[in-house]
């Protein structure tokens, strides 16, 4: 079965550092998703990417993150500088067109940042 | 911000017996609501779905019904296994707001042998 796949599993970074985290999202799919999950709160909508642009975005979105489909295949969120609070689970995820705009929803297995 | 609520953190039920998770929204423009599963170490799994123009969806083992008046949803499963033993994320979603779902904060099920 086609799954979201996201790498790594899990990465500890230093506060202030750059981070990368990547998806492949199922092959026919085109739209995409991040959320996150920190720790012992909610799963929470980040950014959606459709057509190589950002369809939404939260207010957790800000100036410090921002996506990229750089090779067709790949989808990255890229943290400039992290904190300490962006430390949590982060899924992606994808979706096939035609459905309900927000249904089905298929989720990676998320990267754990840890940010010290 | 507290638009989808989950008010029961954990339930514990014999196999065989129902489960049944409850849910809460306060966004009346919310039309579209989702069941997630999610296990350990692995990333939220869609189980079923509701439009807000229908009160009941079934899915074999799963069924989802809407009160649209008392802005409440609920999954039943029947006959619980022990393999549904997760946390079960309800969430939420509005047409007029694009591609955002909005998720409560998960319930533990915890279905004994």
């Amino acid at each position: 079965e086609p799954e979201v796949t996201q790498t790594p599993s899990h990465q500890v970074t230093q506060m202030g550092q750059e981070v990368i985290l990547r998806c492949v999202p199922i092959s026919n799919h085109l739209y995409f998703y991040w959320y996150r999950q920190i720790l012992g709160q909610k799963v929470e909508f980040l950014v959606s990417f459709y057509n190589n642009e950002i369809s939404e975005k939260s207010e957790i979105f800000d100036d410090q993150f921002s996506v990229e489909r750089p090779d067709g295949s790949n989808f990255t969120l890229k943290i400039r500088s992290t904190k300490l609070e962006d430390s949590a689970m982060y899924f992606c995820a994808s979706r096939v067109p035609g459905t309900r705009n927000t249904g089905e929803l298929f989720f990676g297995e998320g990267s754990r940042l840890t940010v010290l | 911000d507290q638009q989808v609520k989950q008010n029961s953190p954990s339930l514990s039920v014999q196999e065989g017996r129902i489960s049944i998770l409850n849910c809460d929204y306060t966004n009346s423009m919310f039309d579209y609501f989702l069941w997630y599963k999610k296990y350990p170490a692995e990333g939220p799994t869609f189980l079923i779905s509701i439009s807000s123009i229908k009160d009941k969806n079934e899915d074999g083992r799963f069924t989802v019904f809407l009160n649209k008046s008392a802005k409440h949803l609920s999954l039943h499963i029947v006959p619980s296994q022990p393999g549904d033993s997760a946390v079960y994320f309800c969430a939420a979603s509005a047409t007029n707001a694009g591609n955002m779902l909005t998720f409560g904060g998960g319930t533990r099920l915890m279905v004994k042998p």
